[in-house]
């Protein structure tokens, strides 16, 4: 089983639904992050969250909320979906203080907003 | 804009050759950087990491060269392999706070 694990894998919506991706992990670790990626623009960072009770804002957040639910879950909605949120979203988490800095992803989750 | 980027989108190697991959960074008070490799459908993956107090880090078949003066990070992949083909990314730690910033990455296709 993976050690961190995104459903749905893929997901096709309609402008103005709610969508919420889940995230949940066996790794652990404290931090944990969601990465948005689009083709040239590389993962760009939308919320992390280095402990249950410790939510913060990346690059990216407007448009999307989080819930860290417990230290092994946390979950990105869209409340409300438009097209350019279409893209590859991605979770991860480290340790804290990340050994050495490293990120560990899940496989992503597609999202399509039609 | 982007603090960290890469010289170019796409790289063909021929199998058996080395590969260049290269990354500039503008934030020259990242002291920490890495390299990801991100296969088709999967997450990225830790490749291989370096402290801004260090010039050259080697892996197995990877080695990261870190040049300060011009805030320039490579990766070189020795003898390449097709399951070399991916897409790579560079990030830096531009606060100290490991929140990585990643680069658009190059995407590498090995000819057989």
């Amino acid at each position: 089983d993976a050690d961190v694990t995104q459903t749905p894998r893929n997901r096709i919506t309609k402008t103005g639904k709610r969508i919420m991706l889940e995230c949940s992990q066996t790794k652990g670790h404290d931090r944990m992050y969601w990465y948005r990626q689009d083709p040239g623009l590389g993962l760009r960072l939308i919320y992390y969250s280095f402990d249950v009770k410790d939510i913060n804002k990346g690059e990216i957040s407007d448009g999307y909320s989080v819930s860290r639910q417990a230290q092994a879950k946390f979950s990105l909605s869209l409340e409300s979906a438009i097209p350019n949120q279409t893209a590859l979203y991605f979770c991860a988490t480290s340790d804290s203080p990340p050994i050495g800095g490293e990120l560990f992803f899940g496989e992503g989750s597609r999202l399509t907003v039609l | 804009g982007e603090s960290v980027g890469l010289h170019l989108p796409t790289l063909s190697v021929q199998e058996g050759d080395n590969s260049i991959i290269n990354c500039a960074y503008s934030n020259s008070a990242s002291d920490y950087f890495i390299w990801y490799k991100q296969e088709s459908g999967k997450g990225p993956q830790f490749i291989i990491d370096i402290r801004s107090n260090m010039d050259k880090r080697q892996g197995q078949r990877v080695t990261v060269l870190l040049n300060k003066t011009v805030k320039h990070l490579s990766l070189q992949i020795a003898a390449t392999q097709p399951g070399d083909s991916a897409v790579y990314f560079c990030a830096e730690n531009p606060f100290n706070d490991y929140k990585l910033s990643f680069g658009a990455g190059t995407t590498v296709t090995v000819r057989a």
